[in-house]
């Protein structure tokens, strides 16, 4: 079956760059879409279509795509960014969902 | 504005089987397609399956086939997903997402969300 990987947790500084990504077999020829999900809270999607933001999503979440890798990039970071967050693809008409990576802004 | 409202917490017995409702409104609910999402404790998210809510049919996980059921009534505006044979590992929050058109397809993405269940699966 298909996987998605991400790294277990991503540290960053308040106004830094935050990197997250997510690794797939050929992840490059799927869309792939990000989830933000805060303790307690249901997923709420910042990213869709590889690097469309949704409306009401700030625009320092911006989304990339292209080999094995989706990365979802949060410019100047704020502390109300951290959560968890998770990548998602579709493989044979099947929806799958990474590990989620949890972010710390330090 | 866009609302999805799922039912309140349950706890049930290896064996039995649960129903879980999501009730939505702000928007046509024939016109989007209603997928179902779980989230075991510390767990990464789960697709289970999703339905056309205008036509019915459906399409489940090929893990859960055989044990999920995901109907809708449209009068109600309501979707529903029922598993069967409950076993601990089927002890999560239960979510209800919406697609983004009326049939879903690969590509899509799950947006909004409910609020969420939790199932808990116990002797």
């Amino acid at each position: 079956s298909y996987e998605l990987t991400q790294p277990p947790s991503v540290s960053v500084s308040p106004g830094q760059t935050a990197r997250i990504t997510c690794s797939g077999d050929k992840l490059g020829e799927k869309y792939g879409c990000w989830y933000q999900q805060k303790p307690g809270q249901s997923p709420v999607l910042v990213m869709y279509q590889d690097s469309k933001r949704p409306s009401g999503i700030p625009e320092r979440f911006s989304g990339s795509n292209s080999g094995n890798t989706a990365t979802l990039t949060i410019s100047g970071t704020q502390a109300m960014d951290e959560a968890d967050y998770y990548c998602q693809a579709w493989d044979s008409s099947t929806a799958v969902f990474g590990g989620g990576t949890k972010l710390t802004v330090l | 504005q866009v609302q999805l409202v799922q039912s309140g917490a349950e706890v049930k017995k290896p064996g039995a089987s649960v129903k879980v409702s999501c009730k939505v409104s702000g928007y046509t609910f024939t016109k989007y397609a209603m997928h179902w999402v779980r989230q075991a404790p510390g767990q990464r998210l789960e697709w289970m399956g999703w339905i056309d809510v205008g036509k019915g049919h459906t399409k489940y996980s090929q893990k859960l086939q055989g044990r999920v059921t995901i109907t809708r009534d449209t009068s109600a505006s309501t979707a529903y997903m029922e598993l069967s044979s409950l076993r601990s590992e089927d002890t999560a929050v239960y979510y209800c997402a919406r697609a983004p058109r009326v049939v879903a397809a690969i590509g899509d993405w799950f947006d909004p969300w409910g609020q969420g269940t939790l199932v808990t699966v116990s002797s």
